[in-house]
């Protein structure tokens, strides 16, 4: 069974459109981390954020949020005022204390379009 | 060095020969991973080197697949026998904490087996 999912494969916007990318995840360990992370054209993985399981703060970054829900496993991702450079994919991520949080466990991305 | 470096960034091989992927962690970083992203997927786990302590090899596809640190420091991913369903994009990662705190990742391997 997929630990993270990341149900929209691919979303397009047009600049300035807030957007919204979904990840749910499982998880037995009430000990964990989740990760967002972006993946640009370019090819390389830049960390975005780390959430542990205790603290379902949200958190606000700029135009970059964070809603963690643990009532729905859910840990969404969004981006107000979108940009052009926003355009990449985006990855969300879990790792558990069971493993040691030495592993991770990847969604399949969401590939996010933002058009001019 | 000042982020994670790999070598070569792209690399075409023919179908049955061995290929060699380096990486190069961030200095001092002791936990370095290996993972594997296919066309159009997520990160696939292939191997975890944590100091001097035996590696994780517990996502390694098959026995072609093999990895080694030496000194702590760089490591080398081998794949033996290369075939077709082996191309992707090679990522390494280093972390100087526990994971917890996040890698920091390389631009990867681009390996097309032919």
């Amino acid at each position: 069974a997929q630990k993270v999912t990341q149900a929209q494969t691919e979303i397009s916007v047009v600049e300035k459109e807030d957007v919204t990318l979904d990840c749910v995840y499982e998880t037995r360990d009430t000990t964990y981390y989740l990760f967002w992370y972006k993946q640009p054209p370019s090819g390389e993985l830049v960390f975005l954020i780390r959430r542990n399981s205790f603290d379902e703060q949200n958190e606000i970054s700029g135009r970059y949020s964070w809603n963690f829900q643990k009532s729905t496993s859910s840990f969404n991702f969004t981006i107000t005022a979108s940009q052009v450079v926003d355009s990449a994919v985006y990855f969300c991520a879990l790792s558990e204390a069971n493993r040691g949080f030495n592993k991770f466990y990847f969604g399949s991305g969401t590939k996010l379009n933002v058009k001019p | 060095g000042a982020g994670v470096s790999q070598s070569p960034s792209n690399k075409v091989t023919e179908k049955g020969k061995d290929v060699e992927l380096r990486c190069d962690p961030i200095s001092g970083h002791t936990a370095l991973y290996w993972y594997r992203q296919s066309l159009g997927q997520g990160l696939e786990f292939l191997i975890y080197f944590q100091g001097n302590s035996a590696p994780d090899k517990s996502g390694l596809p098959s026995d072609r697949f093999s990895a080694e640190r030496t000194g702590g420091s760089v490591s080398t991913l081998t794949i033996q026998r290369t075939q077709q369903e082996d191309s992707a994009v090679y990522l390494c990662a280093s972390s100087s904490h526990t994971p917890n705190y996040g890698y920091t990742f390389g631009s990867g391997t681009r390996l097309t087996v032919v």
